[in-house]
């Protein structure tokens, strides 16, 4: 089957500093990234969409400048945390779809960031 | 609005006893429906999902999920439920627009009495 991975899988940082997370799609090829935040005990909120080579699009609330995101490659797309601050804390979530379309959505294992 | 709803918070069950987790959704079309369970820290994990045709769907672990259209609900159900499946449930769905996306529900936190 299809697999996603996450790097870091576990991330602390200092507040104000970036941290950048990389998702990978193993064995295929990603034609779109979705990026999820979730905080602890509530759901997965998407916050953003990203094609191959083109700009992210950006679920509203989230900002743009902050979370950055780059699918530069069909089968990585990273999202950097800016400036991060205590409250970006909260477990990351990528998923795949791959260049077949459909609605097959592959996630990937989470990344935990801890701002202190 | 379009929406995915989970109405129960929390559920607690004895082990051995059967299982029903609720989900409506409200999309002006039929959206593809997923069921995934999350352990404490971990990631997705997908136990089924609905397409079209059939309309009762199985699943992995022993999970079935039933797609009503008529109450825009896609109900996950197991028989017997085991002290292992006590996990945080979240119902999905992809409106399958021109933004396909998967829309994830609020969850149930499953708890299992033993």
């Amino acid at each position: 089957g299809a697999v996603v991975s996450q790097h870091p899988s576990w991330v602390i940082c200092k507040s104000g500093t970036s941290v950048k997370i990389e998702c990978r799609s193993l064995d295929f090829q990603a034609t779109t990234m979705f990026w999820y935040r979730q905080f602890p005990k509530q759901s997965l909120m998407l916050m953003a969409t990203s094609n191959e080579g083109s700009k992210a699009t950006y679920e509203q609330g989230v900002e743009k400048d902050k979370f950055l995101i780059n699918h530069a490659s069909l089968t990585l797309s990273t999202l950097t945390v800016t400036s991060a601050h205590p409250e970006d804390s909260s477990f990351y979530i990528c998923s795949a779809r791959g260049t077949s379309g459909g609605a097959w959505q592959f996630f990937g294992p989470g990344t935990r960031l801890t701002v202190l | 609005a379009q929406s995915v709803t989970q109405p129960d918070i929390h559920i607690t069950v004895s082990e051995g006893a059967s299982l029903e987790l609720r989900c409506n959704y409200s999309y002006g079309a039929t959206p593809y429906l997923f069921w995934y369970v999350q352990s404490p820290g971990q990631g997705l994990q997908l136990l089924l999902k609905y397409f079209s045709g059939d309309t009762l769907v199985q699943g992995i672990k022993g999970f079935e999920a039933e797609f009503k259209r008529s109450q825009s609900s896609f109900n996950l159900r197991k028989p017997s439920v085991h002290w292992s499946d006590a996990a945080e449930y979240f119902c999905a769905v992809d409106p399958y627009s021109s933004a396909s996306k998967i829309i994830f529900g609020s969850g149930t936190r499953l708890s299992i009495r033993p």
